[in-house]
């Protein structure tokens, strides 16, 4: 079963436009990561937020964690052609190891 | 590049077969974890090895299984195929298990088929 719930599920905008995409999720957390995934290819790791951080900024991306609402989202600025991609966020329990469980992401389209 | 390789990159193998994929972590990382990522759908944690021991494992039949080796590199076995095996199946490595609060790094993935 899957932990968070991504939202939208699919987002098309266009070149320059800001994207933003959000994530509920049900347990407590210790930490929650965005991961970006091409085509099917590997995911790469794009922030990591801590339970006790509101907000977080690496680049065009800004995140954001509401631990009270359980959720969180994540904002692309002046998003890129490049930027297309699923997006993931993926939530640590901090139970023994470091497990993530995945929602099942946001397809994003961005248009030249 | 993250520096987690697996292999193979692709396999086709019919109902009922056994495969084993491998996975080689990031140098300095000896946590590998394995994820199964249905189509469409978002991955889904089958297990944890850390220092050779599996460290946490998810919804999965025994019939997934793992091994970590003293280089920290790792296999992922499935035994008795069944069609709903098909997926990308992701290795990614951590430097530290126990903690939380780590990133991982993810591999290309291996793209399995069961006919």
């Amino acid at each position: 079963s899957q932990q968070g719930e991504e939202d939208p599920q699919a987002l098309s905008i266009q070149e320059g436009e800001n994207a933003t995409m959000n994530c509920s999720y049900k347990t407590s957390i210790n930490n929650l990561q965005w991961y970006r995934q091409n085509s099917g290819r590997g995911l790469v790791h794009l922030i990591l937020i801590r339970s006790n951080e509101r907000e977080k900024h690496s680049g065009r991306l800004r995140v954001t964690l509401d631990t009270s609402k359980k959720s969180s989202s994540l904002l692309i600025t002046a998003s890129r052609a490049a930027d297309t991609a699923s997006y993931f966020c993926a939530t640590d329990e901090g139970a023994a190891g470091n497990k993530l469980t995945f929602g099942g992401g946001t397809r994003v389209l961005v248009k030249p | 590049e993250t520096g987690v390789t697996q292999s193979p990159t692709h396999l086709i193998k019919t109902r009922g077969q056994q495969v084993t994929l491998r996975c080689s972590s990031q140098s300095g990382h000896n946590t590998v974890s394995w994820y199964q990522q249905a189509l469409g759908q978002g991955p889904q944690f089958i297990f944890q090895y850390y220092r050779e021991e599996e460290n946490g494992r998810g919804n999965f039949p025994p019939r997934f299984s793992g091994l970590q080796f003293p280089n920290y590199s790792s296999e992922l076995n499935v035994n008795a195929l069944e069609l709903d095996d098909s997926a990308l199946y992701l290795c990614a490595s951590s430097g530290i298990s126990g903690t939380g609060g780590r990133e991982q790094y993810f591999g290309p993935g291996t793209r399995l088929t069961v006919t």
